[in-house]
């Protein structure tokens, strides 16, 4: 089955602590993207990165970083300079660059992973 | 960049109703306008999406339509039924400067679907 897997799905850090956020896929998709979702708010861009040794700050940077050192995987991770990093965090990927005649194609989600800081 | 404002924040109708979804966007250049379903603890689904040089379209029991003149598109779901019930988010794909290639979401739609 092609998709996107997150792992882990629930995630507990002690404040200080860095963790780090999983995210494979295996649609061949060059593009892939990190958001964070707090209740009662829409997905808010954190990185995104449009090919593999390179990818872009998003609107909620700050105390986030990533890596894309192969196609199939982005991972994040929460450092302990993120002031409020409980959340439910989701990993997205599309196609790169756009085929459809856009400026971007379907971005298809993972699962999720839910971050609670004790 | 792009701006995406969606209303209403919780929708609450009977089962066999219609319910209806608007967004509206900033970006008049944006070109690509997905809608998504999220089930609790899951991640978003895409249940269908319009491109700007199309004015509506339909799969089954769910519509959207784009009006470009007013930047606003709705999602429209007809016979609704309790496995609609979930929270619904739109999207808007910017066109040029720092919005290309990223989607921009509305705050979410809790739909409820009493039976």
């Amino acid at each position: 089955d092609g998709g996107i897997t997150q792992s882990p799905k629930y995630l507990f850090r002690k404040e200080g602590q860095n963790v780090t956020l999983s995210c494979e896929q295996n649609l061949n998709h060059d593009a892939m993207y990190w958001y964070r979702q707090d209740p009662g708010q829409g997905l808010r861009l954190i990185y995104y990165s449009q090919i593999v040794n390179d990818f872009q700050k998003g609107d909620i940077a700050e105390g986030y970083s990533v890596s894309r050192e192969k196609k199939e995987s982005f991972p994040l991770t929460v450092t302990s300079a993120q002031k409020n990093p409980t959340a439910f965090y989701l990993c997205a990927s599309s196609t790169w660059p756009p085929r459809s005649g856009g400026s971007t194609d379907t971005q298809y989600f993972g699962p999720g992973t839910r971050l609670t800081v004790l | 960049g792009e701006n995406v404002e969606q209303h209403p924040s919780t929708l609450s109708v009977q089962e066999g109703d219609s319910a209806v979804i608007k967004c509206t966007y900033s970006d008049s250049a944006s070109n690509y306008f997905p809608w998504y379903k999220q089930e609790l603890g899951k991640g978003p689904q895409l249940i269908i999406d319009i491109r700007s040089n199309v004015g509506e379209k339909k799969d089954q029991r769910i519509a959207v339509t784009l009006n470009k003149t007013a930047k606003h598109f709705s999602l429209h779901i007809t016979e609704t039924q309790p496995e609609d019930s979930a929270v619904y988010f739109c999207g808007g794909a910017g066109a040029g400067g720092t919005s290309y290639g990223k989607l921009t979401f509305g705050q979410g739609t809790i739909l409820t679907v009493h039976p």
